[in-house]
């Protein structure tokens, strides 16, 4: 079965601090891609990131960085000099590669509740 | 483009009474997903359209949920009788061919049921 984990319930850190979003994940495919999706308060789900099983290469995007350890299972997300805009709820998510037990469908963890205060 | 479409946004129904959600994904995409988050707790999966036809149903709870998609467009996810531990946010999600690129999600729809 799949699983995610998000440990963090909610973050609360002031606008600038750097701040880091936990995520670990359990599969059994060998091939599977991992997200993360923001949730503004407006609600729609934003894609931020996807990520290959085969592909662990870090990535930066402006502010955002993700860094993927296949070793530990983990799919962590840095947000550097965090805004207020950045205040949203932020899902890691889970998918099996084709012929994999879950293909098509994602698994999300329970979502980390982050407040960035001015 | 236009991006994914749900509504109602919010509706608020009475234990008993039905209630249907309508999605309108990207046009062209033929992947059409349902996912629920119930109480704060991890968005879970419901069901995935392929064109007209469900590829995956595991994730509907009971049922008293029924979708449809038809002729491969719209699709439209009823509940009746709702029950209280029905309320939530239904989210849709639609994607091309090869889910494996991702998932463009509508702003969900506000379940209560009182």
């Amino acid at each position: 079965a799949q699983k995610v984990t998000q440990a963090q319930t909610e973050i609360s850190v002031v606008e600038k601090e750097d701040v880091t979003l936990d995520c670990v994940y359990e599969t059994r495919d060998t091939t599977y891609y991992l997200f993360w999706y923001k949730q503004p308060p407006s609600g729609e789900l934003v894609f931020l990131i996807r990520r290959n099983s085969f592909d662990e290469q870090n990535e930066i995007s402006g502010r955002y960085s993700w860094n993927f350890q296949k070793s530990t299972s983990s799919f962590n997300f840095t947000i550097t000099a965090s805004q207020v805009v950045d205040s949203a709820v932020y899902f890691c998510a889970l998918k099996g590669g084709a012929g994999g037990t879950s293909y098509g469908k994602l698994t999300f963890g329970q979502g980390t509740i982050l407040t960035v205060h001015p | 483009e236009a991006g994914v479409t749900q509504f109602p946004s919010h509706s608020v129904i009475e234990k008993g009474q039905t209630v249907t959600l309508r999605c309108d994904p990207i046009s062209g995409h033929d992947n059409l997903y349902w996912y629920r988050r119930v109480m704060g707790k991890e968005i879970k999966f419901l069901l995935h359209f392929v064109k007209e036809s469900k590829q995956d149903e595991s994730g509907m709870p009971n049922n008293r949920f029924l979708a449809e998609r038809t002729g491969g467009t719209y699709s439209t996810l009823k509940v009746q009788p709702a029950e209280l531990e029905d309320s939530g946010v239904y989210f849709c999600a639609s994607s091309q061919v090869s889910p494996n690129y991702g998932y463009t999600f509508g702003s969900g729809t506000r379940l209560t049921v009182v």
